[in-house]
């Protein structure tokens, strides 16, 4: 069964500096990664993915992300935060393309508190 | 729609009701997901249609949980008995098609239950 885990539950930065937050993941094939940001009283919104193909991918907001494959990680990277990146962050992995249900399996998140 | 609509965005009801919530997909998606967020925790899978059936139904955490897809586009998600435990906020989350990770989720319903 897959898993992620999501070391940091809260973290806290100044406007302007670079963020990295830590996503592991365990899965047995090639897995689907994702980060998602929530906001208070919004839903889940897609920041980036990961499929197959370059390893370091581009997301929204200008977010990035790296796979790497023999730390079976994920991060999440943003080189100068916003105020408005205050938020719940969850890093999710999927099954793949099984041809199946393409359900998701979320980390516990972190939650980005950023200081003016 | 636009988006995926949830009703109501907040629900309180006493323990041992029954309570229904509702999902309206984007149109056209053809798959329907449930989760469920406890505080503190990250969305937990219960449920996942594609048209009228659930493909998958594996994450529902007992028969009190139930949810139905009648036509294809909107879902209802039933609990009987509710507990305590069942406070959560239920999101739920559709796509164009089964094997497509690009969810649209809704803002999600609160469930409380005292």
């Amino acid at each position: 069964a897959q898993s992620v885990t999501q070391p940091d539950i809260h973290i806290t930065v100044s406007e302007g500096a670079s963020l990295e937050l830590r996503c592991n993941y365990s899965y047995g094939a090639t897995p689907y990664l994702f980060w998602y940001v929530q906001s208070p009283g919004q839903g889940l919104q897609l920041l980036l993915k990961y499929f197959s193909g370059d390893t370091l991918v581009q997301g929204i907001k200008g977010f990035e992300a790296e796979f790497k494959r023999s730390q079976s990680s994920f991060n999440l990277r943003k080189p100068s935060v916003h105020w408005s990146d205050a938020a719940e962050y969850f890093c999710a992995v999927g099954a793949g393309n099984t041809g199946t249900a393409s359900k998701l399996t979320f980390g516990t998140g972190t939650r980005l508190q950023v200081t003016l | 729609g636009a988006g995926v609509s949830q009703t109501p965005s907040n629900k309180v009801t006493e323990k041992g009701k029954y309570v229904e919530l509702r999902c309206d997909p984007i149109s056209g998606h053809t798959a329907l997901y449930w989760y469920r967020q406890s505080l503190g925790q990250g969305p937990e899978f219960l449920i996942y249609f594609q048209g009228t059936g659930a493909a998958d139904d594996s994450g529902l955490p007992n028969d009190r949980f139930f949810a139905v897809r009648p036509e294809g586009s909107v879902s209802t998600l039933k609990i009987q008995r509710t507990e305590r435990g069942d406070s959560a906020v239920y999101l739920c989350a559709s796509s164009p098609s089964e094997g497509d990770y690009g969810y649209t989720f809704g803002s999600g319903t609160r469930l409380t239950v005292v």
